[in-house]
C-alpha cells in the first residue's frame, strides 16, 4: 500500500461532458475525503464517508457533482455536464478515525473544461 | 465557522536565516491546529500537528489560544524547505479547514 492514489492526474473535457475521478485510500483508514482547490486557495471540503456512507456534502458540491463509496474501499467523484468554473484540483484523502492524526492526502487529479 | 488566516501570500528568506509562518484562526471551541506543507510536483503532506508538540525538520509550532494563532517557526531556514505551507484546523470532527497558504523561497 503506498498511499492514497487517484486517477487520473490530469482531465481535460470540453464544456458539457461528465467526468468521474477515481481515488484509492489507505487501507486500513475508514474515512475518505474530497476537496477540491483553486489556483491561490487552500484546499476546500467537498464531501466525506465514513466507510461506505456518505456523511457529509458541503454547499459549495452543486447537484452537479455526485460521490460515491461502494464497499468502503475506492470512492468515484462524478461531475455532470462540466462548466468552466469546475477547473480545479481534485484533491483525495484519507484517514484514521482519530482526527488527530491528520490526513493523507493524494496527488489530486486536475480538471481542466475548455 | 471556522477560519483559518495566513496574512502571508510569499515569504523570502535567506537559507540560516530563521523563518515564521503567520497563521491566525477563528473557532470557538478548542481547535486541532495542523500544518501541511507541499513540495514542488509532490503531493500536500501533514508537517506537524499541534496535539504532538513535536519538531519536524526543525520546525515546531505553539498554538497559542489567547491570540488564537498557530505560528510556524525554524530557526535557520534550508534550501530544501522552499515549499508551500498550509496552516489547516480541525475542530474536532472529521472536516479541515485550510489557509490560502505561504509560498516559503530560502535563497541560497
Amino acid at each position: 500500500d503506498t498511499g492514497v492514489s487517484q486517477d487520473p492526474r490530469h482531465k481535460i473535457t470540453k464544456r458539457g461532458q461528465n467526468v468521474t475521478f477515481r481515488c484509492d485510500p489507505i487501507s486500513e483508514h475508514n474515512r475518505l475525503y474530497w476537496y477540491r482547490q483553486t489556483l491561490g486557495q487552500g484546499p476546500e471540503f467537498l464531501t466525506y464517508f465514513q466507510n461506505e456512507a456518505q456523511l457529509e456534502k458541503s454547499r459549495l458540491l452543486s447537484d452537479r457533482f455526485s460521490a460515491e463509496r461502494p464497499k468502503g474501499s475506492f470512492s468515484t467523484l462524478e461531475i455532470q455536464r462540466t462548466e468552466q468554473g469546475d477547473s480545479a484540483m481534485y484533491l483525495c484523502a484519507s484517514s484514521l478515525r482519530e482526527m488527530t492524526y491528520g490526513y493523507t492526502f493524494g496527488s489530486g487529479t486536475r480538471l481542466t473544461v475548455v | 465557522a471556522q477560519r483559518v488566516t495566513q496574512p502571508e501570500k510569499l515569504l523570502s528568506v535567506f537559507k540560516g536565516a530563521p523563518v515564521e509562518l503567520k497563521c491566525n484562526y477563528s473557532y470557538s471551541g478548542s481547535p486541532e491546529l495542523f500544518w501541511y506543507v507541499q513540495y514542488s510536483r509532490q503531493r500536500l503532506q501533514l508537517l506537524l500537528r499541534h496535539i504532538s508538540r513535536e519538531s519536524i525538520k526543525g520546525f515546531t509550532a505553539d498554538l497559542n489560544k489567547g491570540e488564537t494563532s498557530f505560528h510556524l517557526k525554524k530557526p535557520f531556514a534550508q534550501e530544501e524547505d522552499s515549499a508551500m505551507y498550509y496552516c489547516a484546523l480541525s475542530g474536532g470532527d472529521y472536516k479541515l479547514s485550510f489557509g490560502a497558504g505561504t509560498t516559503v523561497t530560502v535563497r541560497a
